[in-house]
């Protein structure tokens, strides 16, 4: 079965211009979680989606950044107006299940996007 | 405010002993823990999953324990191999309804030869 796949895997892009980065969860999956991991930092936490709805955005900033997860299709994540601070490798990752009370509540991660603003 | 502390500092152990990782959280109730493994410009890899009821896991030659007393997990490699050397996250939900799981910053692992 194929994992999360995210795609590009590096994306390089000048200020002012947009980012779209792409992910398709495991095969049966309806949950979907963005994260953003900077250099010697964690992972932060920025958008959980099921198909067609945002369930929580708290993690995302309000400008220039939006989520979706088309009934058809993968999940995109939008950046608008890239700035140098943007820059950034971008996790997606998805499950099955959330409950505490599903056998497994592990998220199966996809290889990132690299994201670089020149 | 709501912290997961992991030991940022580089941890060496030599190769064939235990090598034992910290997480603490504080301000967090947390229903259950995870643990995972990430390689250098790789994404992170589920290892295992503790919950709030059980004071111990094992799988293979990695254990996991949960103190929510003391706030605290506690993750071991027994018999270290090089291939162990790795980032480890910990990782827990943050409640309030949000199912995404919220990380520590991870501690590097290196197993020497």
């Amino acid at each position: 079965n194929a994992g999360v796949m995210q795609n590009p895997r590096h994306l390089v892009r000048r200020r002012g211009q947009e980012a779209r980065l792409r992910c398709s969860p495991v095969k049966g999956h309806s949950h979907v979680y963005w994260y953003r991991q900077l250099p010697e930092e964690g992972l932060k936490f920025m958008v959980y989606l099921q198909k067609e709805n945002i369930i929580d955005e708290s993690g995302m900033p309000k400008e220039r950044f939006s989520a979706e997860f088309p009934k058809e299709g993968p999940s995109i994540l939008r950046i608008q107006q890239v700035v140098r601070g943007d820059s950034a490798a971008y996790f997606c990752a998805s499950s099955r299940e959330t409950s505490v009370i599903a056998n497994t509540g592990e998220l199966f991660f996809g290889e990132g996007s690299r994201l670089t603003v020149l | 405010s709501q912290k997961i502390e992991q030991n940022s500092e580089a941890l060496n152990i030599q190769e064939g002993k235990t090598a034992t990782l910290t997480c603490n959280y504080t301000n967090y109730s947390p229903a259950y823990l995870q643990w995972y493994r990430q390689d250098p410009g790789r994404g992170p890899v589920f290892l295992l999953l503790i919950r709030e009821n059980e004071k111990e896991k094992r799988k293979e030659r990695l254990k996991v324990t949960f103190d929510t007393t003391l706030k605290q997990s506690l993750f071991h490699i027994t018999a270290s191999q090089p291939a162990d050397s790795a980032t480890y996250l910990c990782a827990l939900t943050a409640g309030g309804g949000a199912d995404g799981l919220t990380f520590g910053k991870g501690t590097h692992l290196i197993i020497q030869p």
